[in-house]
């Protein structure tokens, strides 16, 4: 049983799309992050959120406290965007993470 | 910058060998978290310590432990390295479950 639940697995998009990836999770949290991991690469917090909706250059994060579910989108997707997206959840002093979605943004 | 730094990118080990990842971090965080990453299992916790001197058991810590003589270094140790513990590991910590960071990462190879 996984506490945290994402959606696809894995997106290819052609340049310019706009890119939506979902995230469920079945405990109680106070934050919710998006990482982002380039392949090869280490992992990065996007985005950390307990309510509502953040967004920062193309990307924007909203998160539905009360239905256990996050989205990421992305818009005006780029080549460069290629990357994991990893979901995680905190509770207490612990994560719990989706196992990721895999995104390839096609030229 | 907060930064976690890995002190290895790719790691070669055989089978039976005491291995030792070692994670630095320079922001003074109580807390560090030792993952393993591998295809369709998503990150999981081996172990993580809240404090000098304490270590806890995450959810996948056999073939595992950890040390944290200092704040600032947390390890992982491989008594015995397998086959199985092929993977990417990773490090991150954080202040009270806020700026957490993970470092670059390991990818160790077992033969």
């Amino acid at each position: 049983k996984n506490e945290v639940e994402q959606s696809p697995q894995n997106l290819t998009a052609q340049e310019g799309e706009f890119i939506t990836i979902n995230c469920s999770y079945s405990v109680g949290i106070s934050a919710l992050h998006w990482l982002q991991q380039h392949p090869g690469g280490g992992i990065v917090s996007l985005f950390m959120l307990s309510s509502g909706k953040k967004k920062h250059g193309r990307l924007i994060a909203t998160i539905n406290i009360q239905e256990k579910h996050s989205s990421l989108h992305i818009t005006a997707s780029h080549p460069r965007d290629s990357a994991v997206y990893i979901c995680a959840v905190l509770t207490g002093n612990q994560f719990y993470f989706g196992t990721g979605t895999s995104l390839t943004v096609i030229p | 910058d907060v930064k976690v730094t890995q002190s290895s990118r790719y790691l070669v080990k055989r089978t039976g060998e005491k291995v030792f990842l070692e994670c630095v971090q320079d922001m003074d965080h109580e807390n560090m978290f030792w993952y393993r990453q591998d295809p369709g299992l998503g990150l999981r916790l081996i172990y993580f310590s809240y404090d000098v001197k304490m270590k806890e058991k995450g959810d996948i810590p056999e073939g595992y432990s950890v040390s944290r003589e200092k704040k600032e270094r947390f390890s992982l140790i491989l008594e015995s390295a397998s086959t199985n513990q092929t993977s990417m590991y990773l490090c991150a910590s954080s202040s009270s479950g806020y700026g957490y960071t993970f470092g670059s990462g390991t990818r160790l190879t077992v033969v």
